[in-house]
């Protein structure tokens, strides 16, 4: 399986606030996804991130909410933007190794907004 | 539009017995992959098993096999001689092929929360 590490793996944040979620994997993969797992919830797709190009967000999520880096082929970075205390999930990077495609995630980053 | 329905919300067994966890699906595609995670208390996603739609063939892994029926759209999963261990939220997932062997993005159902008493 792909060793995927997600930083940080838990915060608290302030209403109004930002916070960045690193992605690390142990490999080039080509492509990336976030995910978002409200409380009690399944996971949801926030965007896919493919190196070199901008970000495909899904239906509800926007840009200017979760920006969306992809510098290279083994690290993403998401933005939680302006964080209220419905924004509190946990967030999981996923990546798809290619020619399997199997499809791995990270521990997850929980996050608490007040 | 994909769709995976997971109709048991919650399952409580006793430790050995064995237990089956549903997984309906909806797709409009003829390729298409079908995924099982387990999400234990500590929350991250361990990845169970991988079956595209033109793979009908049921498979064991250990405690674990899972039965693909494509003419019902099921991919039920059975544990057997259930342990504490197994204890853990377990999701299904569907993704579209988007290019040959290569799956997307995953549209989850709403997962069954497993708890295996001693």
């Amino acid at each position: 399986s792909a060793v995927i590490s997600q930083k940080p793996s838990r915060d608290i944040c302030q209403r109004g606030t930002s916070l960045t979620i690193q992605c690390q994997v142990d490999s080039q993969v080509t492509m990336m996804f976030w995910y978002r797992q409200q409380p009690g919830q399944s996971l949801t797709l926030i965007a896919t991130a493919n190196q070199g190009s901008e970000a495909t967000y899904e239906s509800g999520f926007v840009i200017d909410k979760f920006p969306i880096s992809r510098p290279n082929l083994t690290f993403s970075t998401l933005t939680v933007s302006n964080m209220s205390p419905e924004d509190s999930s946990i967030y999981l990077c996923s990546v798809m190794r290619q020619y399997t495609g199997e499809l791995f995630f990270g521990e997850g980053s929980r996050l608490t907004v007040l | 539009a994909q769709k995976v329905t997971q109709a048991q919300t919650e399952i409580s067994v006793v430790e050995k017995e064995d237990v089956t966890l549903d997984c309906v699906y909806e797709t409009r595609d003829t390729t298409y992959y079908l995924f099982w995670y387990k999400q234990p208390p500590s929350g991250e996603l361990v990845f169970l098993i991988r079956r595209n739609s033109f793979d009908e063939q049921n498979e064991i892994s250990g405690r674990y096999s899972w039965n693909f029926q494509k003419s019902t759209s099921s991919f039920n999963f059975t544990i057997t001689a259930s342990q504490v261990v197994d204890s853990a939220v377990y999701f299904c997932a569907l993704s579209e092929e988007v290019s040959s062997g290569s799956a997307r993005q995953l549209t989850f159902g709403s997962g069954t929360q497993l708890t295996v008493l001693p």
